[in-house]
């Protein structure tokens, strides 16, 4: 059974950091991209940013609102996705799914199992 | 970046109505548009990907089309267990863009 389990989130100042892991199993992880996306409360969703498998070099794509800021990385010998944010702003508010991607063909690059989320609030 | 407006944002209907939703892309995104169902509380759930796949284990009353820059997401007959929010999500480019959603409730 393919799981995703994120865990880290909590409250955090504006201007501060905090890290997202994304611990994965039912599948060969090392195969996959895989992506962050996040949902504001109440409102919709927003793609946060993909990083790519070890023969795409684990090469990653931002979105622009968090491009500089925010880091994503993997650890394949671990089955372990991770976000690191910082300098948090109160926008940033919202609930972090972990996702992986279906397959690297453009066609199905959809996410395809999703975490259950991680709540991370940027307040004072 | 791709908009993607979703049209209409609330709909209310009846078991068993026949119900479409529309996703129209700023710019050409030829057939890469998926279309994913969320419940209170839920992660999204992936229903059609390349605007006409069916996601494994997804009832054949969902239906997805279109290309270029306008797609529809129909059921069938609507059931119980559709009362949900759906979004439509480009495939085609970075960064990749949702719609606003469509939350379908009941009449």
């Amino acid at each position: 059974e393919v799981q995703l389990v994120e865990s880290g989130g909590g409250l955090v100042q504006p201007g501060g950091s905090l890290g997202l892991s994304c611990a994965v199993s039912g599948f060969i992880f090392s195969d996959h991209y895989m992506d962050w996306v996040r949902q504001t409360p109440g409102k919709g969703l927003e793609w946060v940013g993909r990083i790519r498998n070890k023969a795409n070099t684990y090469t990653t794509e931002y979105a622009a609102s968090v491009k500089g800021r925010f880091t994503i990385s993997r650890d394949d010998s671990k089955n372990s996705l991770y976000l690191q944010m910082n300098g948090l702003q109160t926008d940033d508010t919202a609930v972090y799914y972990c996702a992986r991607v279906a397959d690297n063909s453009w066609s199905r690059t959809v996410d395809d199992y999703w975490g259950q989320g991680a709540l991370v609030t940027v307040s004072s | 970046d791709i908009q993607l407006t979703q049209s209409p944002s609330f709909l209310s209907a009846s078991v068993g109505d026949r119900v479409t939703i529309t996703c129209r892309a700023s710019q050409g995104i030829s057939n890469y548009l998926a279309w994913y169902q969320q419940k209170p509380g839920k992660a999204p759930k992936l229903l059609i990907y390349a605007a006409s796949s069916w996601q494994s284990g997804v009832p054949s009353r969902f239906s997805g089309s279109g290309s270029g820059t306008e797609f529809t997401l129909t059921i069938s007959s609507l059931q119980p267990e559709d009362f949900a929010t759906y979004y439509c999500q480009q495939h085609n480019s970075y960064p990749l863009t949702f719609g606003g959603g469509t939350k379908v409730e009941i009449k």
